[in-house]
C-alpha cells in the first residue's frame, strides 16, 4: 500500500526556519517525481515545488523566491522541504504528493500544519 | 505561468442531480488536465487525469471532457459522499497551478 507521511510542522516565528519531511513507503520512491503542495486556512491548493526521480531537477513556484528548497533521499525513502525566512502568509497545511507520469498527483500524505506567528 | 479558472466557485445541488464544473486554462495545455476532490480536513484525492481518465476506484458517475483550454467535470447523479470541493490542475508546465476550487454543497 502506498503511504506518504509528512512530519515537521510546528509553530514558528516570522523569519524562522523549518524542515518538513515526507516518509514514503509501499512503492519505489526513486521511480517517481515528487511534489509539495500547500493549503492556507480556508483557501485553495497551491503547488510549491517538484523534484525529479534522482533529485537532479527541482522546479519551484516563483513566489517562493528561493526561500524553500526541495530535496530527497531515495535511500531513506524520504522527501524534504527546507523552509527559510518564513512569513505569516506561509501558514498552511503542507502536503507531499507523488507525481504519476505526466504530473497528476496520484497519492497524497495527510498533511502537516505549519503556523508562522509571533 | 498558466492560470486556471474554475466556475462556478460554489454550487448548490441535490441528491440525484447532474452537475457540471468548468475549468479554463489561460493557454492550451494539451491533455494535461486533472481533477481532484477534497473533503474538509482531508487530503485531495485524484479523480480524473489527462482530461477524461478515471483514477482507479473512482465511481463511473464522474466523467471529464474538454480540449485545448476548456474542460469540464461532470457528476451524473450526485450522491451524498460527493459533496466536497473540486479542483482542476494543469500539469502541462510548471508551476502546476490549480484552479481556485468549486465547493459543491447540498
Amino acid at each position: 500500500e502506498v503511504q506518504l507521511v509528512e512530519s515537521g510542522g510546528d509553530l514558528v516565528q516570522p523569519g524562522g526556519s523549518l524542515r518538513l519531511s515526507c516518509a514514503a513507503s509501499g512503492f519505489t520512491l526513486s521511480s517517481y517525481w515528487m511534489s509539495w503542495v500547500r493549503q492556507a486556512p480556508g483557501r485553495g491548493l497551491e503547488w510549491l515545488a517538484t523534484i525529479s526521480e534522482d533529485g537532479s531537477q527541482q522546479k519551484y513556484v516563483d513566489s517562493l523566491k528561493g526561500r524553500f528548497t526541495i530535496s530527497r533521499d531515495n535511500a531513506k525513502n524520504s522527501l524534504d522541504l527546507q523552509m527559510n525566512s518564513l512569513r505569516v502568509e506561509d501558514t498552511a497545511v503542507y502536503y507531499c504528493a507523488r507525481d504519476s507520469k505526466g504530473g497528476p498527483k496520484d497519492y497524497w500524505g495527510q498533511g502537516t500544519l505549519v503556523t508562522v506567528s509571533s | 505561468d498558466i492560470q486556471m479558472t474554475q466556475s462556478p466557485s460554489s454550487l448548490s445541488a441535490s441528491i440525484g442531480d447532474r452537475v457540471t464544473i468548468t475549468c479554463r486554462a489561460s493557454q492550451t495545455i494539451s491533455t494535461y488536465l486533472n481533477w481532484y476532490q477534497q473533503k474538509p480536513g482531508k487530503a485531495p484525492k485524484l479523480l480524473i487525469y489527462f482530461i477524461s481518465n478515471l483514477q482507479s476506484g473512482v465511481p463511473s458517475r464522474f466523467s471529464g471532457s474538454g480540449s485545448g483550454t476548456d474542460f469540464t467535470l461532470t457528476i451524473s447523479s450526485l450522491q451524498p459522499e460527493d459533496f466536497a470541493t473540486y479542483y482542476c490542475q494543469q500539469t502541462y508546465r510548471t508551476p502546476h497551478n490549480f484552479g481556485q476550487g468549486t465547493k459543491l454543497e447540498i
